[in-house]
């Protein structure tokens, strides 16, 4: 797995609370990405980041920020957690647009009670 | 807006036969196509793309995939399966602007021995 690592794994909050995901890169990948897998939807895109303190919106970006102080992290948190949030959520990389593929992270797998 | 379709939520194949994986795409202009390949509890992992040239693309562990652009498809082949490439499968497309991956809803692949 390339040099992606997600933190925590496994995480159980419960509603209302504030959550933080992290994402950690040893690339020095331009790009990142959350995407959240969901059973019956694939996986959908949340924020990405472009460079240090860039970032955008996905499709279903309501009820996360982003944050990317360094190259190498790259912040999701859930403002007030909702049990439609409960989800698995990937980190993903990317070197370049175009052409580039995205390298995924093995995930963090969010109950929110 | 790009979309990516596969149409089977389950294909189930027999070891030693060939197996295919559809998927369909919408975008404009012309498409970058990727599949990813995704064991439980595990990340999405890259398995080939098609960025131009020849339509038939070949990848990791003895996947290719056919190009037709009239058939805006890009369906994933092996000529012969092993009981070990089943798992969930993913067709994703970007826009030759874009920078995310747009994901399939991912087609489990059963292999039987």
């Amino acid at each position: 797995d390339a040099g992606i690592t997600q933190s925590p794994r496994h995480k159980v909050t419960e509603t209302g609370t504030p959550v933080t995901l992290r994402c950690h890169q040893t690339e020095n990948h331009r790009y990142m990405y959350w995407y959240r897998q969901d059973p019956g939807h694939g996986l959908r895109l949340i924020h990405y980041s472009y460079g240090v303190k860039d970032t955008d919106k996905g499709e279903v970006s309501d009820g996360y920020s982003v944050s990317r102080s360094k190259t190498e992290d790259f912040l999701l948190t859930l403002e007030s957690a909702t049990s439609s949030q409960t989800s698995v959520y990937f980190c993903a990389i990317s070197e370049s647009q175009g052409q580039s593929p995205l390298h995924f992270g093995n995930g963090t797998r969010l109950t929110v009670t | 807006a790009q979309s990516v379709a596969q149409p089977e939520d389950q294909v189930n194949v027999a070891e030693g036969n060939p197996l295919t994986v559809k998927c369909t795409y919408s975008v404009s202009g012309n498409p970058y196509l990727f599949w990813y390949v995704q064991y439980p509890n595990r990340g999405l992992q890259f398995l080939l793309k098609y960025i131009t040239g020849d339509n038939l693309v070949k990848g990791s562990y003895g996947f290719e995939a056919e190009f037709n652009k009239s058939q805006t498809s890009f369906h994933l082949k092996k000529p012969s399966a092993l009981v070990s490439d089943s798992a969930l499968y993913f067709c994703a497309v970007r826009d030759q602007a874009g920078t995310a991956l747009i994901f399939g809803k991912g087609t489990t692949l059963s292999v039987s021995s």
